[in-house]
């Protein structure tokens, strides 16, 4: 067990629609992290927080958003959803921002869309 | 853009045997960390390199960072069924995104 915990586990949906998706941190980690993993995919960064700031975007669509809380959790927002869009997201924490930074992986959600 | 490639994508093993799986980078890398995710699971961290050369060993588990800084490796002796995964490596220049490879899934033969 990471620390980092992420609901739902799984999420189904249809094409158009949006969901959100939680992440909280382990206990003291400021970053906050989200990737996707499609299948037979590496991990595509999408976006980074740090202290309620966003710090370094990846691949993220602009139909995806992201924001972290006051309490440091993070919310991942993906809008007009496509069949493309399937995939496990996994956020991950760590202490700082730096780049020695080591990071921790929730157990993830997977979204599949119909 | 920083791109981390990683060969091979597959590796069928037989137990007792071993293998190496491997990580270039286009750009010079300031540090390299690899991740483990066993089937089902998240990546866990494994380890960070982060001088030339440098050499760290975890049991029967090797990573290496080669001497430019632009690549990687991770050896594993006598495979065992708990080797079981996908390896990844990621790559960080002096920003704060990792660059993940895309893994080298790994299946053992009993």
């Amino acid at each position: 067990d990471s620390g980092v915990t992420q609901t739902p586990k799984h999420l189904i949906t249809a094409t158009g629609q949006r969901v959100t998706l939680r992440c909280s941190p382990r206990s003291g980690d400021l970053s906050v992290y989200w990737y996707q993993q499609s299948l037979d995919q590496g991990l595509q960064f999408l976006i980074q927080y740090y202290n309620g700031e966003e710090r370094a975007k990846g691949n993220i669509l602009e139909r995806f958003s992201a924001q972290q809380f006051p309490d440091l959790h993070s919310e991942l927002n993906l809008s007009s959803l496509e069949l493309g869009d399937s995939a496990l997201y996994f956020c991950a924490s760590s202490k700082d921002s730096g780049y020695m930074d080591t990071q921790y992986f929730g157990p993830g959600t997977r979204l599949t869309v119909l | 853009g920083q791109q981390v490639m990683q060969i091979p994508q597959y590796q069928h093993v037989q137990e007792g045997e071993d293998f190496t799986t491997y990580c270039n980078s286009s750009t010079t890398l300031s540090n390299i960390q690899w991740y483990k995710q066993r089937p089902g699971g998240h990546p866990v961290f494994l380890i960070q390199l982060v001088k030339s050369g440098e050499v760290k060993k975890q049991k029967r588990l090797t990573f290496q960072f080669g001497e430019a800084k632009k690549n990687s490796s991770l050896h594993i002796t006598a495979t065992q069924t708990t080797d079981v995964g996908t390896y990844f490596c990621a790559g960080r220049v002096r920003d704060y995104k990792l660059s993940f490879g895309a893994g080298t899934t790994v299946t053992v033969r009993a």
